[in-house]
């Protein structure tokens, strides 16, 4: 089936540093790609849809800023969290539709944690 | 826009008991509606699907139905095991690539 590979699966960082997440699609095209945080115990919140070759769509109360996603390519998709503070620690995933019916296939998961 | 509530929020079930999961929907336009499986530390996988134009569906000890009528859905896992143990999600998807996720329901399968 669709797979999606997401890198890396934990990652710690300083302060004010920046941190970038990969999503690539393994022997598929995706040509949309949702980035979703989710704190401890809570559901799924979507932050952003990335689609190859435009600029990304973020959700309410997300900052583009801060937030930076480039999809460059049908295989490849990326959040760089930017100027990272304690409060952005979180569990990043991506996911992407696939098949006749949209079901997503997503990513395993990125835990940052900020000190 | 669409909305998703999931039902309970947590669930504990002895196991080789069924265990129930709930949700209701508010757009009568939704016509997909997929369940996932999230594991601790990973990210969620889906388990079944259905789509508006099918009333039940099953695969091995997951069933799903739905009531078009009422804007609900249900999750049933039979004869539960301890690696059922994980978060389910329920989602409704109006067309396109839009998908609305439920709350989440956190099962706990005692051995």
């Amino acid at each position: 089936g669709a797979v999606v590979s997401q890198h890396p699966s934990w990652v710690i960082c300083k302060s004010g540093t920046s941190v970038k997440i990969e999503c690539r699609s393994l022997d598929f095209q995706a040509t949309t790609m949702f980035w979703y945080r989710q704190f401890p115990k809570q559901s799924l919140m979507l932050m952003a849809t990335s689609n190859e070759g435009s600029k990304a769509t973020y959700e309410q109360g997300v900052e583009k800023d801060k937030f930076l996603i480039n999809h460059a390519s049908l295989t490849l998709s990326t959040l760089t969290v930017t100027s990272a503070h304690p409060e952005d620690s979180s569990f990043y995933i991506c996911s992407t539709p696939f098949g006749a019916n949209y079901g997503y296939t997503f990513g395993s998961g990125t835990r940052l944690t900020v000190v | 826009g669409e909305n998703v509530e999931q039902h309970p929020s947590t669930l504990s079930v002895q196991e080789g008991d069924s265990a129930v999961i709930k949700c209701t929907y508010s757009d009568s336009a939704s016509n997909y509606f997929p369940w996932y499986k999230q594991e601790l530390g990973k990210g969620p996988q889906l388990i079944i699907d259905i789509r508006s134009n099918v009333g039940e569906k099953k695969d091995q000890r997951i069933a799903v139905t739905l009531n078009k009528t009422a804007k609900h859905f249900s999750l049933h896992i039979t004869e539960t095991q301890p690696e059922d143990s994980a978060v389910y999600f329920c989602a409704a998807s109006p067309g396109g690539f839009k998908t609305i996720f439920g709350a989440g329901t956190r099962l706990f399968v005692k051995a």
